[in-house]
């Protein structure tokens, strides 16, 4: 299996611009979390979803962030619109039925100036 | 929220030595993992812990689950250089029934050749 596929791996944009990072869970997992990294907050919970419905959104900072699971294999986040304070790594990870054993991405470096 | 305290925050060491890392917790955890993260990569699973006392090995990676369930230790016997990288703990609840995880700051493990 190719793991969970994170695109694209950088982001640059300018503030005020939407970004949107896309996911692909390993095939077979039904769960799907979206992380974010940060050097002061560490690995946060954004989002997760659970056959592609949404569980709990609690950690998504603000209207701002939004995110779709259209498909069991398809998952998006967007940022609209995006301030410099949303530069991080966001990662994107699934699991087996909400198990704890998590495989993440490689992550998508966001920068935003 | 919740939070997991993870100690030490960076550590330097020799090549040959042995590496001490815990993770602790105000609340009990009915799973401890640990994790490693290479530069510009996402978290990789070591090792996954379910029952207080256990302890279990993955090489020359030792961790424990806490007595208590409330702390996790790991271990790692005659570091190399590719032991480098960033050592995250995490954490579900007991009260969780899902793979919602609660992770610590991570150590960073730094190997002197």
């Amino acid at each position: 299996d190719a793991g969970v596929i994170q695109s694209p791996r950088h982001e640059v944009t300018e503030m005020g611009q939407e970004v949107t990072l896309r996911c692909k869970p390993i095939s077979g997992h039904n769960s799907l979390f979206w992380y974010r990294q940060t050097m002061m907050r560490g690995l946060e919970l954004l989002i997760y979803f659970n056959n592609n419905v949404p569980i709990d959104d609690s950690g998504m900072p603000e209207d701002r962030f939004s995110a779709k699971m259209p498909n069991a294999s398809f998952s998006t986040l967007k940022i609209q619109p995006s301030e410099p304070r949303d530069s991080a790594v966001y990662f994107c990870a699934s699991s087996f039925q909400g198990n704890e054993k998590l495989f993440f991405g490689s992550g998508t470096q966001l920068s935003v100036l | 929220g919740q939070q997991l305290n993870q100690s030490p925050q960076s550590m330097f060491i020799q090549e040959g030595e042995d590496v001490s890392m815990n993770c602790t917790s105000s609340s009990i955890f009915n799973t401890w993992l640990w994790y490693k993260q290479d530069p510009g990569e996402g978290p990789v699973l070591l090792i996954a812990l379910y029952k207080a006392g256990e302890l279990t090995s993955n090489g020359r990676l030792t961790a424990q689950f806490g007595i208590t369930r409330k702390d996790s230790f790991l271990n790692i016997s005659a570091s190399i250089p590719s032991d480098v990288g960033i050592y995250f703990c995490a954490g579900r609840m007991r009260s969780s029934n899902t793979g919602k995880l609660i992770f610590g700051q991570g150590t960073t493990l730094q190997v002197k050749p």
